[in-house]
């Protein structure tokens, strides 16, 4: 357990479908990280928050949003995926950015 | 061609083994990380470091700054140890750039 919990853990959806991933870390840190690691490809960075303020953001198609309501949770917000988009999405935190991380286990996301 | 590249992609040991799993790096960095990555796909962190050598139980992670080189070492490996290792590295720019990982496998 690393203190960093996602739900769902397995997501299957169509390209139609609105679903949102969750993060949630109970370390008291303050940076909290999305990252996309497909088949074979190194893990991408794709939003990074501060203090609950956006300050990364890695050419991220419009179709993923991310939500920093506090900094102990974050969302990611999914419409119309394509398949392509396939992929194991982790979770991190950190004290303060450049700190080390703290990874969740990541939610399988299928789309159909 | 990566910015950060591990060698082997894939290794198979005998429990007991002396293991080696290298990383190299072509960009400046200020501190380089090992992540250990099990089926399921949960990743932990077991080093971070920027110069000279950490020892934690039966691993080691050497970093050496002038040829942009590190490797990570399991002495006495088991079974358990069985996952993808990765390394990533903190270039100047800020962000952390991962290698594609070393899958290993320590068979009994």
């Amino acid at each position: 357990e690393t203190g960093v919990t996602q739900t769902p853990r397995h997501l299957v959806m169509g390209m139609t479908n609105k679903k949102s991933l969750k993060c949630e870390q109970h370390l008291g840190h303050n940076a909290m990280y999305w990252y996309k690691q497909s088949a074979k490809k190194p893990l991408e960075l794709m939003f990074v928050y501060n203090f609950k303020e956006q300050t990364e953001n890695n050419s991220v198609p419009s179709r993923f949003s991310p939500e920093c309501p506090n900094s102990s949770h974050l969302f990611l917000h999914l419409h119309t995926l394509q398949p392509e988009d396939s992929a194991l999405y982790l979770c991190a935190s950190s004290r303060h950015h450049r700190y080390e991380q703290y990874f969740g286990p990541g939610t399988r996301l299928t789309v159909t | 061609k990566n910015e950060v590249e591990q060698s082997p992609q894939n290794l198979t040991a005998q429990e007991g083994e002396f293991i080696t799993i290298n990383c190299s790096y072509s960009v400046g960095i200020s501190a380089l990380h090992w992540l250990q990555q099990h089926p399921g796909g949960g990743i932990v962190s077991l080093f971070m470091l920027s110069s000279g050598k950490k020892k934690h139980g039966r691993l080691i992670a050497t970093i050496n700054i002038q040829e942009k080189h590190s490797s990570l070492h399991i002495t006495a490996s088991h079974p358990r140890d069985s996952a993808v290792y990765i390394c990533a590295v903190r270039g100047n720019t800020d962000k952390l750039i991962f290698g594609t990982g070393t899958r290993l496998q320590v068979f009994p």
